[in-house]
């Protein structure tokens, strides 16, 4: 079974462009999330899409959106760039059991993003 | 709310000897307890779990993990650590009480195993 893909996995991009980041999660899984990974301030939570709706949301500003499509596949944009937004963003995927989050997390490797 | 501190930043041993890597989490309701590894420009790869049951996990590549709800810990370990073992882990914690809640991460330890 193919595991979390990430496009594109590096990306060098100035402040004020805008980004799209994709993941295709495993098949089957419904539930896909976003972490931002950055040295200073470890794992930080995006957001959760499940059947293309948003579960849960992290605590960053309005710059930074997802969306999630029917055959579960999600991106994340992130508009009017900022040099702190560089960091590695790490897409997961799960399965639910009755709309509950009891098991891991399957990773993909991640997207770096470069902001100049 | 739910939280977890890793309050190592790393953690040396030499090959051979026995590893242990801490976690605390704080939870309203009953824990569930992850172990992620990370190598150099990878994603997170999923080590164990603890959900409710026996207190002693076993886990991929030979690591196990205690949970501890009186002291509310959940430390990862290893008989006898390998050079390859050297990574970032990560411990993970979602409170039952709220199942639709995000999994929360701690800050992660980087373990340094020496040849």
């Amino acid at each position: 079974k193919a595991g979390v893909t990430q496009t594109p996995r590096y990306l060098i991009k100035t402040r004020g462009q805008q980004v799209t980041l994709s993941c295709s999660p495993i098949s089957g899984h419904r539930s896909v999330s976003w972490y931002q990974q950055t040295p200073g301030q470890g794992l930080q939570f995006l957001f959760e899409y499940f059947s293309e709706t948003q579960r849960n949301k992290g605590n960053f500003p309005g710059r930074f959106s997802g969306r999630q499509f029917s055959n579960s596949r999600s991106e994340m944009n992130v508009s009017t760039l900022e040099l702190g937004d560089s960091a590695l963003y790490l897409c997961a995927s799960s399965l639910l059991a009755g709309g509950l989050n009891t098991g891991e997390l399957f990773f993909g490797e991640g997207s770096r993003l470069t902001v100049l | 709310a739910q939280s977890v501190a890793q309050p190592e930043d790393q953690v040396n041993v030499a090959e051979g000897n026995p590893l242990t890597v801490k976690c605390t989490y704080s939870v309203s309701g009953n824990p569930y307890l992850f172990w992620y590894v990370q190598y150099p420009n990878r994603g997170l790869q999923f080590l164990l779990k603890y959900i409710t049951g026996d207190n002693l996990v076993k886990g991929s590549y030979g690591f196990e993990a205690e949970f501890n709800k009186s002291q509310t810990s959940f430390h990862l370990k290893k008989p006898s650590a390998l050079v390859s073992d050297s990574a970032l882990y990560f411990c993970a914690v979602r409170d039952e009480d709220e199942g639709r809640r995000a999994l929360t991460f701690g800050s992660g330890t980087r373990l340094q195993v020496q040849p």
